[in-house]
């Protein structure tokens, strides 16, 4: 069975600061894509980034940085400099890739940006 | 705006009844996939159709359905609704099959079921 656990439920940072946000994954398939999803308070989903389990590789977007560590089941996503626009639930999701779609959405970590 | 639209925005509707909820793709997708957000259950990927096909299929009960029409647009149908199935009813489009390719989401249907 696939689990995705955001044990972050909300978080509250100053402007400017920068936020890590945590996403610890299981999974017994060797080939699977973790995602990262945004949904501001207007709703709508917003995809931000894929990744494969076999690029281990950190990326960088701008303000956001993704780091995936198989060793230990980790996608975290690090907002740098934080800005009011980011307040928003981000989701954490995985899914598998044997032959069917199943996919895992973690409860998603609501984060807050004051100014 | 993502492109993808859904129509109605709000639905409220008493238990028992169907309901068919509305979805027209970003031009040029061929894919669209449905979600329903719920305090219960948090979000839960549906079901996936691509060019008119079933493509994939999520956690979706026995009451729902889904199609997708040649234009492209799909609908998705909800019957003999419990209060559970009160929820955010979110569509996307991608211009893959691949489910793991970028998806764009519409602004939801929020279904009230009383």
């Amino acid at each position: 069975a696939q689990k995705v656990t955001q044990a972050q439920t909300e978080i509250s940072v100053v402007e400017k600061e920068d936020v890590t946000l945590d996403c610890v994954y299981e999974t017994r398939d060797t080939t699977y894509y973790l995602f990262w999803y945004k949904q501001p308070p207007s709703g709508e989903l917003v995809f931000l980034i894929r990744r494969n389990s076999f690029d281990e590789q950190n990326e960088i977007s701008g303000r956001y940085s993704w780091n995936f560590q198989k060793s230990t089941s980790s996608f975290n996503f690090t907002i740098t400099a934080s800005q009011v626009v980011d307040s928003a639930v981000y989701f954490c999701a995985l899914t598998s890739s044997g032959g069917y779609q199943k996919v895992t959405f973690g409860t998603g970590t609501k984060l807050q940006v004051i100014p | 705006d993502s492109g993808v639209t859904q129509t109605p925005k709000h639905l409220i509707t008493a238990t028992g009844q169907r309901v068919t909820l509305r979805c027209s793709p970003r031009s040029g997708d061929l894919s669209v996939y449905w979600y329903q957000q719920s305090l219960d259950q948090g979000l839960q990927f549906l079901i996936q159709y691509y060019n008119g096909e079933e493509r994939a299929k999520g956690n979706i009960l026995e009451r729902f359905s889904a199609q997708q029409f040649p234009d492209l647009h799909s609908e998705l149908n909800l019957s003999s609704l419990e209060l559970g199935d009160s929820a955010l009813y979110f569509c996307a489009s991608s211009d893959s099959g691949r489910f793991v390719d970028e998806q764009f989401f519409g602004p939801g249907t929020r279904l009230t079921v009383l």
